[in-house]
């Protein structure tokens, strides 16, 4: 079953405007998040992280909330620039797992100029 | 210049035919972890290893073996490919298994007929 979920498939935004990808868990074993960009033929790159002690994590234009008792996590790029589109994998990973990655489906981010 | 390199690239082979794809790094990652990616179902992971010869199952580990003898390599091994394994098939690698922040290798496109 999927303990990782990103339920929007996709999202097209204006050069500018704020961007933001949500991700849901199931899983409160959970204690830290991950948010990789992916371009087609090439490998997931690692973007920005959160801690589960943490509820916010910025990164230049990169921002990661994290609502604990929600279970969810978001995404905000602020401006979009049209070098973000990109597909999005949301990940977390919990203790006595060898800390595998579970990984969300991926929301295409398409950026508009 | 930090890599994961993996070969091959593309591979269509024919069932049964016994395969190897060859992951390595050279950034002396302790962990390192193969996934497939497959539509709509995001990344899973396959295997995982925490350091030399320490290597474990992931979500999805059936009909894969893997090794790992020398700290950079992690081969993925396909002792009787079928159908089913054609994937797209990521290896990764992450500085120690408590550090989640995995640079994933370029992809292998594995095709089974």
């Amino acid at each position: 079953d999927q303990q990782v979920k990103q339920n929007s498939p996709s999202l097209s935004v204006q050069e500018g405007r704020i961007s933001i990808l949500n991700c849901d868990y199931t899983n409160s074993m959970f204690d830290y998040f991950l948010w990789y960009k992916k371009y087609p033929a090439e490998g997931p790159t690692f973007l920005i992280s959160i801690s589960s002690i943490k509820d916010k994590n910025e990164d230049g234009r990169f921002t990661v909330f994290l609502n604990k008792s929600a279970k969810h996590l978001s995404l905000h790029i602020v401006p979009s620039q049209p070098g973000d589109s990109a597909v999005y994998f949301c990940a977390a990973s919990k203790p006595n797992s060898g800390y595998a990655l579970n990984f969300g489906k991926g929301t295409s981010l398409l950026v508009t100029p | 210049e930090a890599q994961v390199t993996q070969n091959p690239r593309y591979l269509i082979t024919v069932t049964g035919k016994k395969l190897t794809v060859t992951c390595s790094q050279n950034m002396n990652h302790e962990y390192m972890s193969w996934y497939r990616q497959d539509p709509g179902l995001g990344l899973r992971q396959i295997y995982y290893s925490m350091n030399v010869e320490v290597t474990d199952k992931g979500d999805v580990p059936e009909g894969y073996k893997v090794s790992r003898k020398e700290k950079r390599n992690f081969p993925l091994i396909l002792e009787s490919p079928s159908p089913n394994q054609t994937s797209l098939y990521f290896c990764a690698s992450s500085l120690s298994w408590i550090n989640t922040e995995a640079f994933f290798g370029q992809g292998t496109r594995l095709t089974v007929v």
